[in-house]
């Protein structure tokens, strides 16, 4: 099962920042936070990561709380081609390997 | 530099027939994998590989699917016979893998386009 709850789908307007949360309650210290999307009919796109610290790179920035318990992602400047569905996943160890652990996603529609 | 390719993009097959999906991972990356994403979900993972060497095959219901990597680079997945259930998005991904202080560590996948099958 997923280590990640989502809220299944979220509105934003054009132009502004989408804030996209994501809960991950039993993560474990060393777990790292990943983030993707999927755009319609493409495989999921890297976004970013993160482990304790809030990490920016040119896409999005990531805001991890102090107890790990939850992130946001933020599109500082959401456009409409940022339309599509966010995955959050706790990136897991398994059996000496790690792996991803998929939820259902947040679908977001980016409006004009 | 390139990313993951595979093909073919689309494949409409009726059930029991036979169908192959290739997967080839960006250059350098040891780690592949295979996920089954079905309509309005998350992908799922098959099969892991390390090099030529499965890592995980939990997942894999082996009575109809395989999946090989012969060569440690590009993979093949295979339905036989395949079933309406089977209608989904194969995802292909690699990782780039290291070792150190005596463990395996593989860094951020990166995906393919998928091949989209639908099975009547």
């Amino acid at each position: 099962d997923a280590k990640t709850t989502q809220p299944p789908s979220m509105d934003c307007a054009e132009g502004r920042a989408a804030n996209l949360p994501c809960n991950h309650s039993t993560i474990s210290g060393n777990e790292y936070v990943y983030w993707y999307r999927q755009i319609h009919s493409q495989g999921p796109q890297y976004i970013i990561h993160g482990l304790k610290n809030n990490e920016t790179n040119e896409m999005a920035s990531l805001i991890i709380t102090e107890d790990r318990k939850s992130s946001t992602l933020i599109l500082p400047h959401a456009t409409l081609r940022d339309t599509a569905v966010y995955y959050c996943i706790v990136r897991v160890a398994d059996r000496g390997t790690y792996k991803y652990i998929f939820g259902t996603g947040t679908r977001l529609k980016v409006l004009a | 530099e390139a990313g993951v390719a595979q093909s073919p993009r689309y494949k409409i097959i009726e059930k029991r027939q036979s169908v192959a999906f290739w997967c080839n991972p960006i250059s350098g990356h040891a780690t592949l994998y295979w996920y089954q994403q079905i309509l309005g979900q998350g992908p799922k993972l098959l099969i892991q590989f390390q090099n030529n060497g499965v890592v995980d095959d939990s997942q894999l219901p082996k009575d109809r699917f395989s999946a090989e990597r012969l060569k440690g680079v590009d993979s093949t997945l295979k339905i036989q016979p395949a079933k309406l259930e089977d209608s989904a998005v194969y995802l292909c991904a690699s990782s780039f893998s290291s070792r150190a202080s005596g463990r395996n560590f593989q860094e951020t996948q990166y995906f393919g386009p998928g091949t989209r099958l639908l099975v009547l």
